[in-house]
């Protein structure tokens, strides 16, 4: 099993840009998750899906943050316009369903904006 | 609202010698806990898990854990740590009404030294 794969894994981009992080989460699972980690802020949730439906959005920092899920096997993360202070890395993390607590994380993708 | 408490952020420890990594939660109602490992540059890796039964949980690399619920804690230790074990640890808390949501606390950063 390849395990959950993000791209890309480094992101440098000016202030002002539209970034697209993506996420394939392992097959057959149903949950997806996405983390933003940062050395003042620790490791947030800002989203999750159950079968492909966000349920839990609360974490989103605000509206230039957005993510998708079109299908079971692919979800993406969009920042439009990315600012400094969205520099992180960034998770994904996949898990069995609704009744699985075990999740699996991707290597990240470490995000750097100028 | 569900947290996690980390009480050091930083454990210095020998080659060889003993370790516990302190977590407590707060909850009123049943809960399931975690811990994950983060070694450098990479992601997330599951420790070990309570969701019922036996307080005291083994994990992988040699840790185990107990839960406490009168103290609502749920520590991690191993008897003899190696090099290879450095690396950040998080504990994680997930309540049954939450779906397979985790919050996770800030993190101890363990470096072991030879």
């Amino acid at each position: 099993d390849a395990g959950v794969i993000q791209s890309p894994r480094h992101e440098v981009t000016e202030m002002g840009q539209e970034v697209t992080l993506r996420c394939k989460p392992i097959s057959g699972h149903n949950s997806l998750f996405w983390y933003r980690q940062t050395m003042m802020r620790g490791l947030e949730l800002l989203i999750y899906f159950n079968n492909n439906v966000p349920i839990d959005d609360s974490g989103m920092p605000e509206d230039r943050f957005s993510a998708k899920m079109p299908n079971a096997s692919f979800s993406t993360l969009k920042i439009q316009p990315s600012e400094p202070r969205d520099s992180a890395v960034y998770f994904c993390a996949s898990s069995l369903g609704a009744s699985s607590y075990e999740q699996y994380f991707g290597p990240g993708t470490r995000l750097t904006v100028t | 609202a569900q947290s996690v408490t980390q009480l050091d952020s930083q454990v210095p420890v020998f080659e060889e010698a003993p370790v516990e990594l302190r977590c407590n939660y707060s909850s009123s109602v049943s809960v399931y806990l975690f811990w994950y490992v983060q070694y450098p540059n990479q992601g997330l890796q599951l420790l070990l898990k309570y969701l019922s039964g036996s307080t005291l949980v083994k994990g992988i690399n040699g840790f185990e854990a107990e839960f406490n619920k009168s103290q609502t804690s749920f520590h991690l230790r191993k008897p003899s740590v190696h090099i290879s074990d450095t690396a950040e640890y998080f504990c994680a808390v997930s309540y049954p009404a939450a779906g397979n949501k985790l919050t996770f606390g800030g993190g101890t950063r363990v470096l072991v030294k030879p």
